[in-house]
C-alpha cells in the first residue's frame, strides 16, 4: 500500500516561534488533507488541498500540495498554546477511495 | 450541527465479552470509515463502507470483528470475543465520497 512519512515526529517550541511540518511518499497523492487532535478528541479537519503547488491559508495555518504531488507541508506562524497537539497529514491515494494517514507530529508549546 | 456522533464514549469490558460500537455519520455522507488508533500503532484503516456496502475490511481481523450499517444512519463495530489487545480507541469518520472526512469522538475501549 502507499506509505506516507511525516516529519518531525514531536517538536517543542517556545510560544511565538513559527512550526513547519511535513509528509512525504513515494507515491503520487490527489489530496492532501491535514488534521488537528487534542487529547481525547476526534481528529479535526484544518485544511484541505486538491491541486498540486496549491497554497492555502486558514487563520495562522498555512500549507502547501507539493509540485511533485509526493509531498505535502503544513507551517503555523507565531505558535500559541492551543497548537499543542497531534497534526497529521493524509493523502487519498490513486484508487481514489481511502486516504493514507502520516504517523503524526506531536506539538508541543511552552508559553 | 453536523458532525459524526459515537457511542458509547469510553467502554471497558472483560476479556471474552462482546463489545458494540456505533457510529451515526453525518446526514448526507454515504461513505463511513472506522478507525483504530494505538500509541504504537498510531491511525489504523479497518474498513470502510460506500452506500452502505463494505468497500475495503482488509485492516480488519476477520475472526472477531465485524461492521455493518443496517442502515444510513447507522454503522456498527463489533468485536467478539474481545481481548485486552484490542484495548484502543476507535475512531468512525464520513464522507461524501472521496471528499475529506469528518471525525466522530471516537469510543475508547478497555479490554481486561
Amino acid at each position: 500500500g502507499q506509505q506516507l512519512n511525516q516529519s518531525p515526529q514531536s517538536m517543542f517550541i517556545q510560544e511565538g516561534e513559527d512550526v513547519s511540518m511535513n509528509c512525504t511518499s513515494s507515491s503520487i497523492f490527489n489530496t492532501w488533507l491535514w488534521y488537528k487532535q487534542d487529547p481525547g478528541e476526534g481528529p479535526v479537519l484544518l485544511i484541505a488541498l486538491y491541486k498540486a503547488g496549491e497554497l492555502t491559508s486558514n487563520g495562522r495555518l498555512t500549507a502547501q500540495f507539493g509540485i511533485t504531488r509526493k509531498d505535502s507541508f503544513l507551517n503555523i506562524s507565531a505558535s500559541i498554546p492551543s497548537d499543542v497537539g497531534i497534526y497529521f497529514c493524509a493523502g487519498l491515494g490513486d484508487n481514489f477511495n481511502k486516504f493514507y494517514f502520516g504517523s503524526g507530529t506531536k506539538l508541543n508549546v511552552k508559553p | 450541527d453536523a458532525r459524526v456522533t459515537q457511542t458509547p464514549r469510553d467502554k471497558v469490558t472483560e476479556m471474552g465479552q462482546e463489545v458494540t460500537m456505533r457510529c451515526q455519520p453525518i446526514l448526507g455522507h454515504n461513505t463511513v470509515f472506522w478507525y483504530r488508533q494505538t500509541m504504537m500503532q498510531g491511525l489504523e484503516l479497518l474498513a470502510y463502507f460506500r452506500n452502505r456496502a463494505p468497500l475495503d475490511d482488509s485492516g480488519m481481523p476477520k475472526d472477531r470483528f465485524s461492521a455493518e450499517m443496517p442502515d444510513a444512519t447507522l454503522a456498527t463495530l463489533k468485536i467478539q470475543p474481545s481481548e485486552p489487545r484490542d484495548s484502543a480507541v476507535y475512531f468512525c469518520a464520513s464522507a461524501w465520497d472521496s471528499n475529506e472526512q469528518f471525525f466522530g469522538p471516537g469510543t475508547r475501549l478497555t479490554v481486561l
